[in-house]
């Protein structure tokens, strides 16, 4: 199956800096997602994306579909201790069940 | 809110033991879902299910089987537990249609030590 490439792996951060983040497929998909874990909990979806080149903003984190359908990343600006966590990106393809998580990008953010 | 309620946080097995992981769900949705999380390997698909009594395997199927008798509930079975099950179980749901099959709504997580 398509393999994702999420970068980095972890980000150590002051408070009130802007944090990137990206996700790299070898296929193509038509529908990226961003979710972010906080500690001890199950991942909670943050923004869903359907269109190559769709940018959205939830708040202060924004995240792109990339053009050539083969990657996505996810911006945080200034941020806050609660943005501590992990963060993942998925992918898929058709409208079934063939999602494809990254391996995360764990946060921490200094006060 | 969607509640996604997985049995227990944390459980201790030994070595061949049979192992039940629950999984409920509120919020009437048809696909429910059975992830592991491993640090570095992200969330693996174990099993799936689209409806009632229905289940497809995922990624990793080995070692695991699947039981969906009701809509809300979604069970994980390892028939014999082995250490390389150690993990974090993660089950979670979504409503079946277009824009809302990839919106997945998780539980908090069973952590399994097999010893």
């Amino acid at each position: 199956g398509q393999q994702l490439n999420q970068s980095p792996q972890s980000m150590f951060i002051q408070e009130g800096e802007d944090v990137s983040m990206n996700c790299t497929s070898s296929s193509i998909f038509n529908t990226w997602l961003w979710y972010k874990q906080d500690p001890g909990e199950g991942p909670v979806l943050l923004i869903a994306l359907y269109k190559a080149g769709e940018l959205t903003s939830n708040g202060r984190l924004t995240a792109q579909f990339g053009i050539t359908r083969k990657d996505s990343f996810l911006n945080i600006s200034a941020s806050i201790p609660s943005d501590v966590g992990i963060y993942f990106c998925a992918g898929q393809l058709n409208n079934n069940n063939d999602m494809r998580f990254g391996a995360g990008t764990r946060l921490t953010v200094k006060p | 809110d969607v509640k996604v309620t997985q049995s227990s946080r944390y459980l201790v097995k030994r070595t061949g033991e049979k192992v039940f992981l629950e999984c409920v769900q509120d919020m009437d949705h048809e696909n429910m879902f059975w992830y592991r999380q491993d640090p570095g390997l992200g969330l693996r698909l174990i099993y799936f299910s689209y409806d009632v009594k229905m289940k497809e395997k995922g990624d990793i199927p080995e070692g695991y089987s699947v039981s969906r008798e009701k809509k809300e509930r979604f069970s994980l079975i390892l028939e014999s537990a082995s250490t390389n099950q150690t993990s974090m179980y993660l089950c979670a749901s979504s409503l079946r249609g277009a824009g809302t099959n990839e919106k997945l709504f998780f539980g908090s997580g069973t952590q399994l030590s097999v010893l």
